[in-house]
């Protein structure tokens, strides 16, 4: 296995589009996040999949964000009507379980909202 | 909401030298992990070494080793012998043991000259 993946790495849109991103996880790994990471900070926690159920939304997904996890395999992470503050690079994790287990990231999709 | 603070935005420092990132953090709970994940300019965050807040002996893996200090709620990270390819940004990351959300410092930028 190569790790978590993410597809596309980049991507530039223009406000008001739609766009949805993909990540794959590693294959035994039943929990799956989604971060934001906006230049120069940390990443900010957006959501969580123990395997097909979305257990935790944060105030930082706008009804404009949706997540799923069909089948509790990979993963996709849509935004409509895109905003310029959507810019930041939305980064995907995943764990064999919570707490103190190690969280294994991908590359990141690195969005740009024109 | 825990809150993970790194108070040095850059640090540079001298190939074979040694360097210290300092990070601290703010939570109510005895029991949870401590983080420092590595991620290289444009490339995947991954982890450098973790650290369980009931363990009092300090994580040690390779050149990497923390200083944990759970009265004062500090959990600085010491880079050995310096490499070229440590050159990267450092996230200090803090979860309970029940939480499934890493919450992250703003990093602190390592450059290491030649």
């Amino acid at each position: 296995d190569t790790g978590v993946s993410q597809d596309p790495r980049h991507k530039i849109t223009k406000r008001g589009q739609n766009v949805t991103f993909r990540c794959d996880p590693i294959s035994e790994h039943n929990r799956l996040y989604w971060y934001r990471q906006t230049l120069g900070q940390g990443p900010e926690f957006l959501t969580y999949f123990q395997n097909e159920a979305q257990l935790e939304k944060s105030r930082l997904l706008s009804d404009r964000f949706s997540a799923e996890r069909p089948k509790g395999s990979f993963s996709t992470l849509e935004i409509q009507r895109t905003e310029q503050g959507d810019s930041a690079m939305y980064l995907c994790a995943s764990s064999l379980s919570a707490g103190g287990d190690e969280q294994f990231f991908g590359p990141g999709t690195r969005l740009t909202v024109l | 909401a825990q809150t993970v603070t790194q108070s040095q935005p850059e640090m540079s420092v001298q190939e074979a030298e040694t360097v210290t990132l300092s990070c601290t953090y703010d939570t109510s709970e005895n029991n949870y992990y401590l983080f420092w994940y590595k991620q290289p300019p444009s490339r995947q965050m991954i982890l450098v070494i973790r650290q369980e807040a009931y363990k009092q002996q300090n994580a040690t893996e390779n050149r990497f080793s923390v200083n944990f200090q759970k009265a004062a709620k500090s959990f600085s990270l010491k880079i050995s012998d310096s490499q070229l390819g440590d050159t990267a940004m450092y996230f200090c990351a803090f979860i309970s043991p029940n939480d499934y959300k890493l919450s992250f410092g703003a990093g602190t930028t390592v450059t290491v000259r030649a």
